[in-house]
């Protein structure tokens, strides 16, 4: 079976920086194209970045480039979102989402992040 | 990377049928065949419903369907029921490992 798996979310100051970590398993991990998307409270999805099977390419929505940055590590089937200088509209759920053929397929529960002083 | 366009709302009884559209431009829709559809309940994380335009994964009920018309996509649900009361968004890919949402659509089965 096909699972994703969010981690790492929490409260953060504005300006702070969190790491948030999706771990794969029943596929092979290191064959697709992966995307981080978020959703801020009563609000709708929001792409945040891609990174492709090799981690060749990685994408960001300008909302967040420049203090977000996508990664992965196929060898631990894990992927990657370190986020810094931090903003109150950063605060949102994050899923990590496999893509089959450029489409966002598998999703996993999400995890809160929320940016309060 | 301007979001999708969807109606806020729409609504109909047990039984009827709803179209939800999805307007976007030449450089997403109008141009990829990669249109996705998601359904979520409150709480819940999304769960696609259709994909390239047109396909139904394994399990969603065939009252699911797609379709796409210059740059415009529509889902329509067919047999409305009671459990099909959720938000709806839809998705296109955009090129370049970017991808572009709906801003979502509130489904309420009357």
């Amino acid at each position: 079976e096909v699972q994703v798996v969010e981690s790492g979310g929490g409260l953060v100051k504005p300006g702070g920086s969190l790491r948030l970590s999706c771990a794969a398993s029943g596929f092979t991990f290191s064959s697709f194209t992966m995307n981080w998307v978020r959703q801020a409270p009563g609000r709708g999805l929001e792409w945040v970045a891609s990174i492709s099977s090799t981690a060749t390419y990685t994408y960001y929505a300008d909302s967040v480039k420049g203090r977000f940055t996508i990664s992965r590590d196929n060898a631990k089937n894990s992927l990657y979102l370190q986020m810094n200088s931090l903003r109150a509209e950063d605060t949102a759920v994050y899923y990590c989402a496999r893509v089959d053929n450029w489409n966002p397929h598998y999703w996993g529960q999400g995890t809160l992040v929320t940016v309060s002083s | 990377q301007s979001a999708l366009t969807q109606p806020r709302s729409v609504s109909g009884s047990p039984g009827q049928s709803v179209t939800i559209s999805c307007t976007g431009t030449s450089s997403d829709i109008g141009y990829y065949n990669y249109v996705s559809w998601y359904q979520q309940h409150p709480g819940k994380a999304p769960k696609l419903v259709i994909y390239d335009v047109t396909k139904r994964p394994s399990g969603v009920p065939d009252r699911f369907s797609g379709s796409k018309s210059g740059n415009t996509a529509s889902l329509t649900i067919s047999g409305l029921q009671a459990e099909d009361e959720a938000d709806y968004y839809c998705c296109s890919y955009a090129g370049s490992y970017s991808w572009v949402f709906g801003g979502g659509t509130k489904l309420t089965v009357l």
